[in-house]
């Protein structure tokens, strides 16, 4: 079982530079997340979708953007990236709306210079 | 708002060592209480939740009592193990405006040395 996939596992971008980081499960989850890890700050939600076709701002959504692409596929996206987006990305899923157990992909590390 | 308190860490016990996490939350109402686990290079796994006041969540070896009275959910063990050795996360589900959003606290590395 696949569970939730993400890609890349690692990328270094430039100042200015944009990407998308990708997010795919198989449990026919209804909603999908989007967290980053910093050092002595936890997780912290940047973006999630309660269900197909809806997305809603977390606690740190400034400088991205999310598309719910079907039930499948939730991307992350930095339109200009700064070193302050320098962290580790984890997107996870969950079957229902009201907080249960989340299904966490391996992380992207993404480095700003 | 919601917010999960953990305590600091590194932590670093001897193998067979009791293991004691601290966790301190602030909710409004009556939120689901959790322990997730992150094992190097890779993402967190859920290891431990309660629903409800007095309930405790188990699962290999960790137990975790939700407490209402104190507003706590501390992770013990009574005899780590090397393989034990990761960040515990302890975290609440957000249960206002229905959204099922998890709040994380900021993580204690635990270290098991042999």
């Amino acid at each position: 079982n696949a569970g939730v996939t993400q890609t890349p596992k690692f990328q270094v971008l430039k100042t200015g530079q944009s990407m998308t980081l990708q997010c795919a499960q198989d449990m026919n989850h209804n909603s999908m997340y989007w967290y980053r890890q910093d050092p002595g700050m936890g997780l912290r939600l940047i973006y999630y979708s309660a269900s197909e076709g809806t997305t809603d701002k977390g606690e740190v959504p400034n400088g991205y953007n999310v598309s719910r692409l079907n039930k499948r596929e939730f991307s992350l996206r930095l339109e200009s990236a700064a070193p302050s987006q320098t962290s580790v990305y984890f997107c996870a899923s969950s079957l229902h709306r009201v907080g249960e157990k989340l299904f966490f992909g391996s992380g992207t590390q993404l480095s700003v210079l | 708002g919601d917010s999960v308190t953990q305590m600091e860490g590194p932590v670093t016990l001897s193998e067979e060592a009791f293991l004691t996490i601290n966790c301190t939350y602030t909710a409004t109402g009556y939120p689901s209480l959790f322990w997730y686990v992150q094992y190097p290079g890779e993402g967190l796994q859920l290891l431990l939740k309660a629903t409800k006041a007095d309930d405790k969540g188990s699962n290999k070896g960790f137990e975790a009592t939700y407490r209402k009275e104190t507003t706590s959910f501390h992770l013990e063990k009574g005899s780590v193990q090397v393989s034990d050795s990761a960040v515990y996360f302890c975290a609440l589900s957000d249960r206002s405006g229905n959204t099922g959003k998890l709040i994380f606290g900021q993580g204690t590395t635990l270290q098991v040395k042999p």
